[in-house]
């Protein structure tokens, strides 16, 4: 599997926007770019994914570079619920999810 | 609706013991993954079902470890003789397909924490 590189660790401040980085120079034409959190004490949860263009949600945007080489997920406005891990992730046809350890993120009140 | 559910939510075992940890995916979920993330670890496979058959088991850490679906549906996660190191949070996922979708979202339960004395 492609590797994914991810800062250790954030902070942003309560309904603040936050933009969390992933590098993937190696990702294939057929990755798809996913995001996972997990809220502490939890499994992770889905949060969105990508292919080419951006994409946005309820929960978030993602914004992925015109060279797939690089993707944002974007918090429009953080809240104390959002603290969590989030883990950036390649996948192709492969069914399994192969979990780095992820950006930590502390949203301060 | 209902999510994937995991039993028991903690589990505490002496060395050498053997556990079972049960996994029931959301109705209608054909793939089926377990998971272990051990203590300031990451989160790393252990096997994948395709409705009750096996096809990836290399993530199993040792032949202590087994797992088996019945019914497409329900899943159990055998340790045997257990050992400190198995002390783990055992994360069940279910997704509606597996291969050839790329894009399936995998719901996770809340986990089974293992603690081996």
């Amino acid at each position: 599997d492609a590797k994914t590189t991810q800062p250790n660790s954030m902070e942003s401040n309560e309904e603040e926007p936050v933009h969390l980085p992933c590098n993937h120079s190696t990702i294939s034409g057929t990755d798809y770019i996913h995001w996972y959190r997990q809220l502490p004490s939890q499994g992770p949860e889905y949060v969105i994914h990508g292919l080419t263009s951006n994409v946005n949600n309820r929960m978030a945007s993602l914004a992925i570079a015109e060279d797939r080489k690089s993707s944002t997920l974007i918090l429009h406005r953080a809240t104390l619920r959002d603290a969590a891990v989030y883990y950036c992730i390649l996948r192709g046809s492969n069914y399994k999810l192969t979990f780095g350890k992820g950006t930590l993120l502390t949203v301060n009140p | 609706g209902a999510g994937v559910s995991q039993s028991p939510s903690n589990k505490v075992t002496e060395k050498g013991k053997d556990v079972e940890l049960r996994c029931d995916p959301i109705s209608g979920h054909t793939a089926l993954y377990w998971y272990r993330q051990s203590l300031g670890q990451g989160l790393e496979f252990l096997i994948y079902f395709q409705g009750n058959s096996a096809p990836d088991k290399s993530g199993l850490p040792s032949d202590r470890f087994s797992a088996e679906r019945t019914g497409g549906s329900v899943s159990t996660l055998t340790i045997q003789r257990t050992q400190q190191e198995d002390s783990a949070v055992y994360l069940c996922a279910s997704s509606l397909a597996g291969t050839g979708s790329s894009y399936n979202e995998q719901f996770f339960g809340p986990g089974t924490r293992l603690t081996v004395l």
